[in-house]
């Protein structure tokens, strides 16, 4: 069976400090990878999304990046965080349809990373 | 634009009774819609799915339908428990898209 797995749990930053959440997957090959922020009693916004292996797509214009080092690894980073950086950050995978894209599947959610910035 | 809503942010229901969430999404060509379930502090974690070839589909004491008449999709979990209590979202998806639009979800709360 496949799990997803993110890390660290929690984590509490000062502004302007770097930032690295980490998300693996086993159990599939060649996942699409999705990265989402959920503010507080608020829905899912997508940050990025990734069909392969150095492919990122991004979202929303903002200082984060993500990364795509290996098959089932994800990353999100930032250079400097910002106080509006804080949420719940989640990781998601779905199968590739091989339809190009890869959306049109279920999207299964890790645990959550909960950042904040002071 | 296009969107998913909710009709209800919050749901209170009696231990055992039925509850029925719903959701409005206003894209007539999303084909492929999803619900999941998110207590605090998780990850949402999938419930059940339905395609626009289906108007009906069930699982283990939920049961989605779909109507694409009027655009709407409903989760019903039949004689709610306590571990019940979370908040639901639903997403949908079509061709043109590219990616799932989640709705704002609503609290169902059991109440013992």
């Amino acid at each position: 069976s496949q799990t997803i797995h993110q890390w660290p749990a929690t984590l509490v930053q000062p502004v302007g400090s770097p930032l690295s959440l980490e998300c693996t997957v086993e159990g599939t090959s060649n996942p699409n990878l999705y990265w989402y922020r959920q503010a507080a009693g608020r829905g899912l916004q997508l940050l990025f999304y990734s069909v392969g292996i150095g492919q990122i797509s991004s979202e929303v214009p903002q200082n984060l990046s993500a990364s795509r080092p290996q098959d089932r690894q994800f990353i999100l980073s930032s250079k400097k965080l910002l106080l509006s950086d804080s949420g719940f950050y989640l990781c998601a995978w779905s199968r590739t349809t091989g339809t190009g894209g890869g959306h049109r599947e279920t999207q299964y959610f890790g645990p959550g990373t909960r950042l904040l910035v002071l | 634009g296009e969107s998913v809503g909710l009709h209800l942010p919050t749901l209170s229901v009696q231990e055992g009774d039925n509850s029925i969430i719903n959701c409005a999404y206003s894209n007539s060509a999303s084909d492929y819609f999803i619900w999941y379930k998110q207590e605090s502090g998780k990850g949402p974690q999938f419930i059940i799915d339905i395609r626009s070839n289906m108007d009906k589909r069930q699982g283990q004491r939920v049961t989605v339908l779909l109507n694409k008449t009027v655009k709407h999709l409903s989760l019903q979990i039949a004689a709610t428990q306590p571990g019940d209590s979370a908040v639901y979202f639903c997403a949908e998806d079509s061709p043109l898209n590219e990616k799932l639009t989640f709705g704002t979800g609503t609290r169902l709360t059991i109440i013992p």
